[in-house]
């Protein structure tokens, strides 16, 4: 059975701030792994999708990268915002599978 | 282009009721699936439906049930609620193949 890691489940960092947010899974056999972004009380926000065969992915000041042969993900956030605050949730799909696992996700602060 | 629209936002009922959620994917996804998140145990996964067809379903009691219709548009029903079914039911839709989801912004239950 997969299972999802995010450590931390909070962070707080001062606005500007590089910062890395981290995932982890226990079965390797993926199809891809997916981050997305959830604001209070609203649905989630697809922000990079990595396929197994890929290493990284970016989209502006978010980069992802994946290996999965240790069952690893990141997600740097550079030059953080305060509009950067939310939850962010790391999700992997199975080979084979057409459900998502997801991590508890890690609640970030930028703080002004 | 349209998003993933959910109906209704919010809803509340007794328990014992039953309750119907409905889910119109973005134009030309066929995939639709179904999501439970609460802050206990984060976002779990219902079921997902392709072409009418049911093609993975999460470990929820039978009295969780869905169907998709020809036009891709999804419904999930839920049975003599319990307390415990209060949740926020997200759906997600996604082109064959391509993996990557786009969640609507859900619909909030709430069971008194």
């Amino acid at each position: 059975k997969q299972e999802v890691t995010q450590i931390p489940a909070a962070l707080s960092v001062p606005e500007g701030e590089n910062l890395v947010l981290n995932c982890s899974f226990t079965d390797s056999a993926i199809y891809n792994l997916q981050w997305f972004r959830q604001d209070p009380g609203k649905g989630l926000t697809s922000l990079l999708l990595i396929q197994s065969s890929q290493r990284e992915q970016t989209s502006g000041r978010l980069n992802a990268s994946l290996d999965k042969s240790s069952g690893r993900s990141t997600l740097y956030i550079a030059a953080s915002q305060p509009g950067d605050s939310a939850t962010y949730l790391c999700a992997v799909r199975r080979a084979g599978s057409y459900q998502l696992t997801f991590g508890k996700g890690t609640k970030l602060s930028v703080i002004p | 282009k349209a998003g993933v629209t959910q109906t209704p936002r919010y809803l509340i009922k007794t328990r014992g009721q039953q309750v119907t959620l409905s889910c119109s994917p973005i134009s030309g996804h066929r995939s639709v699936s179904w999501y439970q998140q609460t802050p206990g145990q984060g976002l779990q996964f219902l079921f997902e439906y392709f072409s009418e067809t049911q093609r993975n379903k999460g470990n929820f009691p039978g009295r969780f049930s869905g169907r998709q219709f020809s036009n891709s548009r999804s419904e999930m029903n839920v049975s003599t609620l319990e307390l415990g079914d209060s949740a926020l039911y997200l759906c997600a839709s996604s082109l064959v193949g391509a993996g990557d989801y786009t969640f609507g912004s859900g619909t909030r239950l709430t069971v008194v």
